[in-house]
């Protein structure tokens, strides 16, 4: 069945630096969602890309979808302590049920 | 407007016991899913409602099941419970069917004994 591949696991960062995660899917998506979990907290929804090529901006946060539809990104600019969490990409399968990848947590040293 | 909201917040049970999980959705939101989370697992779709009807379910066994009222509430159940059922069960609303974007509710920790 369909599968949403997600890299890095963990990805641990100096405040300033740059972060991405990279999504990848075994079969065209219809749409991609982004969700972010902070430490103890509950996936909370940031984005959601339709358009092959799409790409879409909020504040410091990129994120990209792939021509093919088949994988995405997100790119952080200069990290903050803030952007802490797990941050995870969805996709629906053919039955239309949202599949998550497993996440990327991101640490951010002050 | 409220967001999701998930009752118990915590809960502990033994091996056997059965449990059963409510979520009220947002309001308007015709929509609600349910997730387990675990450490191991990530999240995993149990299964979605849609206007009192189950649209779709997971790979979980039979033990899991669910079902929504008019007002889009909803409520999962578990029987027999396992010590693997241990786990963060999320539920999320939206305001039409997968694939629209999902608002998560805060979650029910279960501990099984």
């Amino acid at each position: 069945g369909q599968q949403v591949m997600q890299i890095p696991q963990y990805q641990h960062v100096q405040e300033g630096e740059d972060f991405t995660t990279y999504c990848n899917s075994s079969t065209t998506l219809s749409n991609i969602q982004w969700y972010k979990q902070r430490p103890g907290g509950h996936p909370v929804f940031l984005i959601q890309l339709v358009k092959s090529g799409e790409v879409k901006k909020q504040k410091r946060l990129t994120f990209q979808f792939g021509e093919a539809k088949k994988n995405s990104s997100l790119h952080i600019t200069a990290t903050q302590t803030t952007d802490v969490g797990t941050y995870f990409c969805a996709g629906p399968n053919n039955n239309n049920d949202m599949r998550f990848g497993a996440g990327t947590r991101l640490t951010v040293k002050p | 407007k409220a967001g999701v909201t998930q009752t118990p917040r915590y809960l502990i049970k033994t091996r056997g016991q059965q449990v059963t999980l409510s979520c009220s959705p947002i309001s308007g939101h015709r929509s609600v899913s349910w997730y387990q989370q675990t450490p191991g697992q990530g999240l995993q779709f149990l299964f979605e409602y849609f206007s009192e009807t189950q649209r779709n379910k997971g790979n979980f066994p039979g033990r899991f099941s669910g079902r929504q009222f008019s007002n889009s509430r909803s409520e999962m159940n578990v029987s027999t419970l396992e010590l693997g059922d241990s786990a963060l069960y999320l539920c999320a609303s939206s305001w039409d069917a997968t694939p629209f974007p999902q608002y998560f509710g805060p979650g029910t920790r279960l501990l099984v004994l």
